[in-house]
């Protein structure tokens, strides 16, 4: 089965300076990679997804890269912000199929 | 867009008991819901797919006996915890596919932190 590895665990970025959290997958049938962000006592909410005909997608601050040779995708925060801080999560499924989510980041903005 | 609803938040319930947890889709019909579980400071770890209309499929490792889904209609399905006991508290996430006619999604409840003393 799949098996999504993440990292760092844990990643403590100055105000306004850009935060980057790595995931490998295993799988090279997976084709969805969201990743998601969880506060504390809360559910993951999506932040961004990318599907595996693009290399790369951007919403304002945030943008995903993946590359599907190597098989690893990224995300990227810039100009973070102290409400950025939460644990978050990359994930990797194949269409229609269950996700798989790698160990998590915990990322701290100090102001 | 889509909304998943699980209820209830938190309950603490003593051991032997047990406790139910719904997870609805307000505004899609899903076929499919996953439902998850967290410990505290870990990563979400299936426990099982739940299919409208027919048997749930657990992860290797999960009792299903224990832990029974049931997804009787398009927009609800339930998971109750059995003689519940201290190590089956845990946070409980459940998740919807939605599919429309571009692409797909999954959509996360808030999470259920159950609690047994």
């Amino acid at each position: 089965g799949e098996n999504v590895e993440q990292h760092p665990s844990t990643l403590s970025v100055q105000e306004g300076d850009s935060a980057v959290i790595k995931c490998t997958y295993s799988d090279s049938a997976s084709n969805y990679f969201p990743w998601y962000k969880q506060e504390l006592g809360k559910g993951p909410q999506l932040i961004i997804d990318i599907r595996s005909n693009v290399g790369e997608k951007k919403d304002q601050r945030i943008a995903v890269t993946l590359n599907k040779t190597a098989k690893h995708f990224s995300l990227h925060i810039t100009e973070t912000q102290p409400e950025d801080s939460a644990v978050y999560f990359c994930a990797a499924s194949i269409e229609n199929n269950d996700m798989r989510f790698g160990a998590g980041t915990r990322l701290t903005v100090k102001p | 867009g889509a909304v998943v609803s699980q209820h209830p938040s938190r309950v603490i319930c003593k051991s032997g008991t047990s406790v139910k947890i719904e997870c609805r889709s307000l505004d899609f019909q899903a076929t499919t819901m996953f439902w998850y579980r967290q410990f505290p400071k870990q990563s979400l770890m299936l426990m099982a797919t739940s299919n409208e209309g027919s048997k749930a499929t657990y992860e290797q490792g999960v009792e299903k006996d224990k832990f029974l889904i049931n997804h009787a209609s398009l927009t609800l399905s339930t998971l109750t915890v059995t003689s519940a006991h201290p190590e089956d508290s845990s946070f409980y996430i459940c998740s919807a596919r939605t599919t429309t006619a571009a692409n797909y999604g999954y959509t996360f409840g808030s999470g259920t932190r159950l609690t047994v003393v």
